[in-house]
């Protein structure tokens, strides 16, 4: 089975900083998805990566799927408090594009 | 557009009685999943419904959860009887599937919290 591994657990940054959040496939990635969660809540979608290489931006933050597609990459530029939550990397671990297998998630904090 | 929406936002229960939740998916989407969330950790898929009918519910520990789609719509997951470690927030989420742009959409969840 499929396993995503994300680093670091937890980011406490200052506002206005950048910082980057990782997740790591133990397999190839067919389909890689950033989620955002406030405490507590459901998840709100961010983006989806596909092809090796590919690199997608949406207001600050940019997230990257490397050549191999086994690892992605979520950076934020320029941090606000609005940007603190939960990001969870999910991956469909048969290529099918039907079910997704979630990391555990990153705990960003960004203080005013 | 509205959102999938799901109902109660809250429940606190004792062992061994049972819960109820209930999930209205976005309008059109086809597929549904749920979802159980534990503390700390990333949502794990309990089962997932194709209009109606069930795709994947091997990790739905089926002795004591169940869960319906009739008419391909709305949804139901109950848990009869409830154990201290269903404490979770349980999310519904749906999509309407087209080849490679299949992106899953949530609601708020249920957080559920068993005593």
């Amino acid at each position: 089975s499929q396993e995503l591994e994300q680093s670091p657990q937890s980011l406490i940054v200052q506002e206005g900083k950048n910082l980057t959040i990782n997740c790591t496939s133990s397999k190839t990635l067919y389909g890689l998805y950033w989620y955002k969660q406030k405490y507590g809540e459901g998840l709100i979608f961010l983006m989806m990566l596909q092809k090796g290489g590919e690199e997608k931006s949406h207001e600050k933050i940019t997230a990257k799927l490397d050549e191999k597609k086994q690892q992605s990459s979520l950076h934020i530029t320029a941090s606000q408090p609005s940007h603190a939550g939960i990001y969870l990397c999910g991956a469909d671990p048969s290529g099918s594009a039907r079910q997704l297998t979630f990391g555990s998630g990153t705990q960003l904090t960004v203080l005013p | 557009e509205a959102g999938v929406a799901q109902s109660p936002r809250y429940k606190i229960i004792e062992k061994r009685q049972s819960v109820a939740f209930w999930c209205n998916p976005i309008s059109g989407h086809a597929t549904l999943y749920w979802y159980q969330q534990i503390l700390g950790q990333g949502p794990k898929l309990l089962i997932q419904f194709q209009n109606n009918g069930v795709v994947d519910d091997s990790q739905l520990p089926k002795d004591r959860f169940s869960a319906e789609r009739l008419k391909g719509v709305d949804s139901t997951l109950k848990i009869q009887p409830a154990k201290l470690e269903d404490s979770a927030v349980y999310l519904c989420a749906s999509s309407s599937p087209r080849l490679f742009t299949d992106t899953q959409y949530f609601g708020p969840g249920t957080r559920l919290t068993v005593l």
